[in-house]
């Protein structure tokens, strides 16, 4: 069963200051991996997918990397701006679409 | 191009009373899936629907839970009777097909409040 860990729960930082997401994974045998966003009382917004095959993938300020071998992902923030404040989600699919408890991200004026 | 639709956007009921939430995926999108996000988790797969067939439906508390997609199109999951543990956003998602290589968009979702 697929199990999928994201550290830290959550992240205070100031803002400009450059961050990385953690996510971790149990199974590689994966079809792709998906990072979002979700504000509170909204639904998700889906920020960068990187299939198995790929190892990075770039949206703005907003890098992801992919270690299938080795299990692990990461969410590269540049340049943090309070708007950037809200839960980040991964999720990894196979058979179906398992997702990581979330890092919780506030990003001070 | 359209998102995925949900209705409604809030419930508030008291338990042991029924409710319904409704889902209207992306158009030509085959697959429909529903979630339920605890507060403070990640969304957790309740169903999965290919056309109007069932997927995988293996975390649906049956005893309870009920969703069909009986045209292929539209979706409704119901519960009845609620309980205090069912207080989560529902999460409605689709796909044009279902085997994982493709992107699931997701709807705004349904906040419950069981009282």
């Amino acid at each position: 069963k697929q199990e999928v860990t994201q550290i830290p729960a959550a992240l205070s930082v100031p803002e400009g200051e450059n961050l990385v997401l953690n996510c971790s994974f149990t199974d590689s045998a994966i079809y792709n991996l998906q990072w979002f966003r979700q504000d509170p009382g909204k639904g998700l917004t889906s920020l960068l997918l990187i299939q198995s095959s790929q190892r990075e993938q770039t949206s703005g300020r907003l890098n992801a990397s992919l270690d299938k071998s080795s299990g692990r992902s990461t969410l590269y923030i540049a340049a943090s701006q309070p708007g950037d404040s809200a839960t980040y989600l991964c999720a990894v699919a196979g058979n179906m679409l398992t997702f990581g408890g979330g890092t919780r991200l506030m990003v001070k004026p | 191009e359209a998102g995925v639709a949900q209705s409604p956007r809030y419930k508030i009921i008291e338990k042991r009373q029924s409710v319904a939430f409704w889902c209207n995926p992306i158009s030509g999108h085959a697959t429909l899936y529903w979630y339920q996000q605890i507060l403070g988790q990640g969304p957790k797969l309740l169903i999965q629907f290919q056309n109007n067939g069932v997927v995988d439906d293996s975390q649906l508390p049956k005893d309870r839970f009920s969703a069909e997609r009986l045209k292929g199109v539209d979706s409704t999951l119901k519960i009845q009777p609620a309980k205090l543990e069912d207080s989560a956003v529902y999460l409605c998602a689709s796909s044009w097909q279902g085997d994982g290589h493709y992107e699931q968009f997701f709807g705004p979702g349904t906040r419950l409040t069981v009282l």
